[in-house]
């Protein structure tokens, strides 16, 4: 069976300094992969997707990156934390069928605090 | 580009009752699915239900359906016999199946809670 991991689960970091933030998939191949953000109370913020090693697409302007080095692994990074990007951060996976009806496996996110 | 539109905010059901959660849609996509998520407390995003765009028939999974009006473009989930752990953040999401992307739209989510 298929199990995605996030870690770390919580953090608390300053204002400039570095984030890293992991997602590794266990049970498939070649999955789509995907970034969210959500503020408190709020939807889900598409952040980046990957479709493939070393192929990473951003949905919004900002100062986080992403980086895919491994098949099932997904990387979410900033050089300097702002402030607004204090949330929950989400990993999830699908299978990358055109047409399919599967649905996104989220990972147990990654409640980040910027102070 | 595709959106999601849940508008109750919040919503309130007694035990053992019936709940209807609202979600429209906008796409020029003539292929896409449809999909729940419940959020609890926890954080975790659990899938529910799914709805495809050509399904004739309306989408069930035990206690939830899909009330799918493509004219209307809404995709309202019904809870059936609410139960206490019912209580959650309820997203409707949407993704286009004309790319192999897979990228979904998430509306700002129904926040529901279940009366004893």
């Amino acid at each position: 069976s298929q199990t995605i991991h996030q870690w770390p689960a919580t953090l608390v970091q300053p204002v400039g300094s570095p984030l890293s933030l992991e997602c590794t998939v266990e049970g498939t191949s070649n999955p789509n992969l995907y970034w969210y953000r959500q503020a408190a109370g709020r939807g889900l913020q598409l952040l980046f997707y990957s479709v493939g090693i070393g192929q990473i697409s951003s949905e919004v302007p900002q100062n986080l990156s992403a980086s895919r080095p491994q098949d099932r692994q997904f990387i979410l990074s900033s050089k300097k934390l702002l402030l607004s990007d204090s949330g929950f951060y989400l990993c999830a996976w699908t299978w990358g069928l055109a047409g399919s009806g599967n649905e996104q496996f989220f990972g147990p996110g990654t409640r980040l605090t910027v102070l | 580009a595709q959106k999601i539109t849940q508008t109750q905010p919040g919503m309130f059901v007694q035990e053992k009752e019936a709940v209807t959660l609202d979600c429209t849609y906008d796409t020029s996509d003539p292929s896409y699915g449809l999909f729940w998520y419940k959020q609890p407390s926890s954080g975790e995003m659990i899938f529910l239900i799914y709805q495809g765009s050509y399904d004739q028939q309306n989408a069930t999974e035990g206690r939830y359906s899909l009330n799918f009006q493509k004219a209307r473009k809404s995709a309202n989930l019904v809870i059936s016999a609410s139960q206490l752990g019912d209580s959650a953040m309820y997203f409707c999401a949407m993704r286009s199946y004309n790319t192999n992307a897979g990228k979904s739209t998430f509306g700002d989510g129904t926040t529901l809670t279940v009366k004893p």
